[in-house]
Order: C-alpha cells, then sequence, then structure tokens
C-alpha cells in the first residue's frame, strides 16, 4: 500500500481565515479522495481529485468552499475557505492506485475559533 | 442513497471474550464492502474486502462475513490492543472507473484487561 502523509497534522485558525492542507503520496496514484470526519458522525466525502482533470464535489460541498488542486500524480491541496467553527473536524486524504483498495493519511485535526 | 449502519454504537469487552460487530447496508449494485480499523488521532487502516454473498476473510483474531444485507466482524479471543474504532464501507459504482464509498459511523471497541 502507498504511503500517505499530510501537512499540517493539525492547526487552530480564527474565523473567516482560509487554510490549505497537503496530501503526499510516495508512488503515482490516479485516484484521491478527500473526506470530513465530524465527531460522531461517519467520514463524509468532500470531492474527488483525478489528476487531468476539474474536481468533482459532492452534494453539499463547493468549490468555493473547499478549492482543491492535483498538480501532479503524487500531491494534492485542500483549502478550506472563510472558515467557521462548524468547519472543526478531521479532514483526510485517500489514494486508490489500482481502482480497488483506498488507503487513508493519518488526517488534518482543524480547530477554527 | 447508498445507506451503512453499524451497530453497536460501541461495544465493551474483557480480554479473551469473544463478540461480533454488525454493518448492514443499502446499496445501488455493490461493487465492494470494506472493514477498516482506526485508532485515536489516526486515519482509517485498511483490514479487508468482501465482494460478494458468502465470502470470509481472516486475519489474526479477525473474521469478516458477508451476506446480501449485512457483514459481521468476529473478534474471537479480543486482546486489548485490538481496541479501537471499527469502520465499515459499501462501494457503489458513479460509470467508468469512478465509484464512490459510504461509510458507517463505526464500532468503538475497548477490550479490558
Amino acid at each position: 500500500s502507498a504511503v500517505i502523509s499530510q501537512k499540517p497534522s493539525r492547526d487552530i485558525c480564527q474565523r473567516g481565515t482560509s487554510l490549505t492542507i497537503q496530501c503526499q503520496v510516495d508512488s503515482q496514484v490516479t485516484m484521491m479522495f478527500w473526506y470530513r470526519q465530524q465527531p460522531g458522525q461517519s467520514l463524509t466525502l468532500i470531492a474527488t481529485a483525478n489528476q487531468g482533470s476539474e474536481a468533482t464535489y459532492e452534494s453539499g460541498f463547493v468549490i468555493d468552499k473547499f478549492p482543491i488542486s492535483r498538480p501532479n500524480l503524487t500531491f494534492s491541496t485542500l483549502t478550506v475557505s472563510n472558515m467557521s467553527p462548524e468547519d472543526s473536524s478531521i479532514y483526510l486524504c485517500s489514494v486508490d492506485s489500482f481502482g480497488d483498495t483506498q488507503y487513508f493519511g493519518p488526517g488534518t485535526r482543524l480547530t477554527v475559533l | 442513497e447508498d445507506q451503512v449502519t453499524q451497530s453497536p454504537e460501541a461495544l465493551r469487552l474483557q480480554e479473551g471474550e469473544s463478540s461480533s460487530l454488525n454493518c448492514s447496508y443499502t446499496v445501488s449494485g455493490l461493487r465492494g464492502l470494506f472493514w477498516y480499523r482506526q485508532d485515536p488521532g489516526k486515519g482509517p487502516e485498511f483490514l479487508f474486502t468482501l465482494y460478494s454473498a458468502g465470502e470470509e476473510k481472516e486475519k489474526e483474531r479477525l473474521k469478516a462475513t458477508l451476506t446480501k444485507k449485512e457483514s459481521f466482524l468476529h473478534i474471537t479471543a479480543p486482546k486489548p490492543e485490538d481496541s479501537a474504532t471499527y469502520l465499515c464501507a459499501v462501494r457503489s459504482p458513479r460509470g467508468g472507473s469512478n465509484y464512490k464509498l459510504t461509510f458507517g459511523k463505526g464500532t468503538l471497541l475497548t477490550v479490558n484487561p
């Protein structure tokens, strides 16, 4: 399985600011995904970020709020824009090398004050 | 819409006390049912994939089984290090090579020594 790292591992931010989360993989992968995990809730898919195409967002998530970049086959970023306390959550990236199994990064714990 | 329900929400066992976790699902065109383990502060760790009713997979003290409506994760003679949240997810197709994972809320397992 791929080795996935995320930066930062955690952050505390002020309301109205933006945070960019980085996801780095040690091998080339076609499919990358961004999830949100809120306390007591299931992992929720924000968007799918395939290299060479625009990210595909799930219902309830919009590009203006969660812009995503996918410049190459080993890297992606998720930005949480104009943050509010409701954005406090764990954000996870995952990858799928062979269209079979998703492997997850360690997550970014975000607290918005 | 795909749905995944896990029960119980929390389970406390004594070391050596075997039990089972349940994952009930409804999905349009199942393309795999996945079990993950998640430790506090970490991303989900892949355990098993099951594709068809009657299939079983084993790993150490864990055995996963699948029917047309639910999956069970059996834990035999658990140890304290098996304490974690266990997540279940179903994969459904979205056209081409694209797919979506839908997760349950998880079962928090605590094994006391």
